[in-house]
């Protein structure tokens, strides 16, 4: 599976958008991206996925650049319980488990 | 989404016994399983996929008698840590694939069981 990279951290305002940006420039042609989320001391908890169109959900948007290098996720109004880490997974659907990076911690500040 | 549940949610035994730790895929059923470990601070680390009526896979590093893996049925797999010592107390995270979805193929985790060896 693809490697991603994302930030260790970020803040957000809460009531505004959070966005979060990850990198996956050697995704291949069958990958999907995947995000999780993990609230202190819980299982991760599934957000979203997709393969090359944008995606949108109760939780959150999805977008995926045309070249699929990258994506960002975006919860379009943070509240103080999004405050978690988030991950960002690339993998073929189907095939193999969830390998799981350092994710980015975001902390929604009042 | 789909629901994964664990129990114990939290374990605190003696050094040398063995604990079993379940998971349940409650509305779904899941002929692929996974277990995962996490210290703290750390991020999730895969230990070993569990098949329905066949063997689990382990991952590299992962003692395949000191976790004994169980997945008797489509809704429930087990994990026996055996002769627990203290440097196995983490945080043990099950996970469930939900096939139902044509063309996905998504992962619902459990709660998590925290183990705690004296």
């Amino acid at each position: 599976d693809a490697k991603t990279t994302q930030p260790t951290s970020m803040d957000c305002a809460e009531g505004r958008a959070a966005n979060l940006p990850c990198n996956h420039s050697t995704i291949s042609g069958n990958e999907y991206v995947y995000w999780y989320r993990q609230i202190h001391s819980q299982g991760p908890q599934y957000i979203i996925h997709g393969l090359k169109n944008n995606e949108t959900n109760e939780m959150a948007s999805l977008i995926i650049t045309e070249d699929r290098k990258s994506s960002t996720l975006i919860l379009p109004h943070a509240t103080l319980r999004d405050t978690a880490v988030y991950y960002c997974i690339v993998r073929v659907a189907r095939n193999t488990p969830l390998v799981f990076g350092k994710g980015t911690r975001l902390s929604v500040i009042a | 989404g789909a629901v994964v549940s664990q129990h114990p949610s939290r374990v605190i035994c003696k050094s040398g016994t063995s604990v079993k730790i379940e998971c349940r895929s409650l509305d779904f059923q899941a002929t692929t399983m996974f277990w995962y470990r996490q210290f703290p601070k750390k991020s999730l680390m895969l230990m070993a996929t569990s098949n329905e009526g066949s063997k689990a896979t382990y991952e590299q590093g992962v003692e395949k008698d000191k976790f004994l893996i169980n997945h008797a049925s489509l809704t429930l797999s087990t994990l026996t840590v055996t002769s627990a010592h203290p440097e196995d107390s983490s945080f043990y995270i099950c996970s469930a694939r939900d096939r139902r979805l044509a063309g996905t193929d998504t992962q619902y985790f459990g709660p998590g069981t925290r183990l705690t060896v004296l």
